[in-house]
């Protein structure tokens, strides 16, 4: 149980284009869902909390402008990441977390999407 | 504010040697803490976690950690490695004042089995 998906696995596009990564719960409804970016051999750091039906809180130094997020039902989340320039190029991981409110809740990571920009 | 510091980049040992893989933590509360582990390509995986409960943790793959109120730290072990133990290991903090906060990541120590 609690499976989160990510899709696309991996993406490759030009600079100057939108791209959409989509964070799927599979057996389960999320009612908080988290977006990471993980650089090459680094670790992951959080961007952005997404709770359904709500807007999303932005870490500092996060562009809320340039990485959208929409959670519109406790089962999907989404990132679009506008206008991509190269070094938008990252791992991006997002996690779901079952419980909302409690200390420790666990959360279940998607496989991550690879984003290239070129 | 909470941090997390992962002491070895990197730790090699021997299939069949123990394994200790260091975390300290800083937080101004008491924490909630986890080790997961990344595989090349794959996603994070929950070894295990303390939430207050006993000091001493038993995880999957039979690995396990200690509180260390005293000494801020929460230690991973292993008795024996497995050559599939091979991974980037990361210790994490949660803030305990709830609100489902994210996580904050320790920097990962990447693990070596020599055959």
């Amino acid at each position: 149980g609690a499976v989160v998906s990510q899709h696309p696995s991996w993406v490759i596009c030009k600079s100057g284009t939108s791209v959409k990564i989509e964070c799927r719960s599979l057996d389960f409804q999320a009612t908080t869902m988290f977006w990471y970016r993980q650089f090459p051999k680094q670790s992951l750091m959080l961007m952005a909390t997404s709770n359904e039906g709500s807007k999303a809180t932005y870490e500092q130094g996060v562009e809320k402008d340039k990485f959208l997020i929409n959670h519109a039902s406790l089962t999907l989340s989404t990132l679009t990441v506008t206008s991509a320039h190269p070094e938008d190029s990252s791992f991006y991981i997002c996690s779901a977390s079952l419980s909302s409110g409690l200390a420790g809740a666990e959360q279940y990571f998607g496989p991550g999407t690879r984003l290239t920009v070129t | 504010a909470q941090s997390v510091t992962q002491l070895d980049s990197h730790v090699s040992v021997s299939e069949g040697t123990p394994v200790l893989l260091r975390c300290n933590y800083s937080s101004s509360y008491s924490p909630s803490l986890f080790w997961y582990v990344q595989h090349p390509n794959k996603g994070l995986q929950l070894l295990l976690k303390y939430t207050s409960a006993a000091t001493l943790v038993k995880g999957i793959n039979g690995f396990e950690a200690e509180f260390k109120k005293s000494e801020t730290s929460f230690h991973l072990t292993k008795p024996s490695a497995h050559m599939s133990d091979a991974a980037e290991y990361f210790c994490v903090v949660s803030d305990p004042r709830g609100g489902a906060d994210g996580l904050t990541f320790g920097k990962g120590t990447h693990l070596i089995i020599q055959p």
